[in-house]
């Protein structure tokens, strides 16, 4: 079965700060991708940063990159110089490539808050 | 500009009462799902659709139905039979076989009274 875990329902963080969000995952498929997903208290899904399982290396976009462990089967979110504007939830998500269905497998989610 | 546009954004209904959330997309994508959102929880799959015509069941598809008449069209109707239909509703969409994102709409928030 496929399944995201993510294990921290809620992070504080200083502004400025790095802060790193975990995720760990389970599937038996070598070909997924990993997601993260802002949702801001308005409730819209952002997309910030993508991981393919075959990626030799880490995702990088702007400020976010993915530290992706995959003996570990882990991809844990950094954000770095943390923003007022980052204080949100925060999901991990996975999407299996077998099967053709497209669906995105998402974690409970990560609550951030960032201090000023 | 290109995008998904559910509607509507809060919807209030009597119990026992069908709810249809419109979700329209015009970014050409084959495939489009609905997920539902509890306070504080993760995103669970309610249906999807990979091509017009055709739909699927996703993890928790009892209570509710879908359509897909149109490729931009992906309605979802909340029926009586849904036992707790309060939820923050989301659709989606992303180009069929695609390894991409997803892209989300704004989400219609629906209250069972």
């Amino acid at each position: 079965a496929q399944k995201i875990t993510q294990t921290q329902p809620g992070m504080f963080v200083q502004e400025k700060e790095a802060v790193t969000l975990d995720c760990t995952y389970d599937t038996s498929d070598p070909s997924y991708g990993l997601f993260w997903y802002k949702q801001p208290s308005s409730g819209e899904m952002i997309f910030l940063i993508y991981q393919g399982s075959y990626d030799q290396q880490n995702a990088t976009e702007g400020r976010y990159s993915l530290n992706f462990q995959k003996a570990r089967k882990s991809a844990n979110l950094v954000i770095s110089a943390s923003q007022l504007g980052d204080s949100a939830m925060y999901f991990c998500a996975m999407r299996v490539h077998s099967g053709n269905t497209g669906k995105l497998i998402f974690g409970q989610g990560t609550t951030l808050q960032v201090k000023p | 500009d290109g995008g998904i546009t559910q509607s509507p954004k809060y919807l209030f209904r009597k119990e026992g009462q069908n709810v249809t959330l419109s979700c329209e997309q015009n970014l050409n994508h084959d495939a489009m799902y609905w997920y539902r959102q509890d306070p504080g929880q993760g995103l669970r799959l309610i249906y999807y659709s990979q091509i017009v015509n055709d739909f699927q069941k996703g993890d928790i598809a009892e209570g509710y139905s879908v359509s897909r008449e149109k490729k931009e069209s992906f309605p979802l109707t909340v029926t009586s039979a849904q036992k707790n239909p309060t939820a923050f509703y989301l659709c989606a969409s992303s180009i069929r076989q695609s390894t991409g994102e997803l892209f989300f709409g704004e989400g219609s928030r629906l209250t069972v009274l």
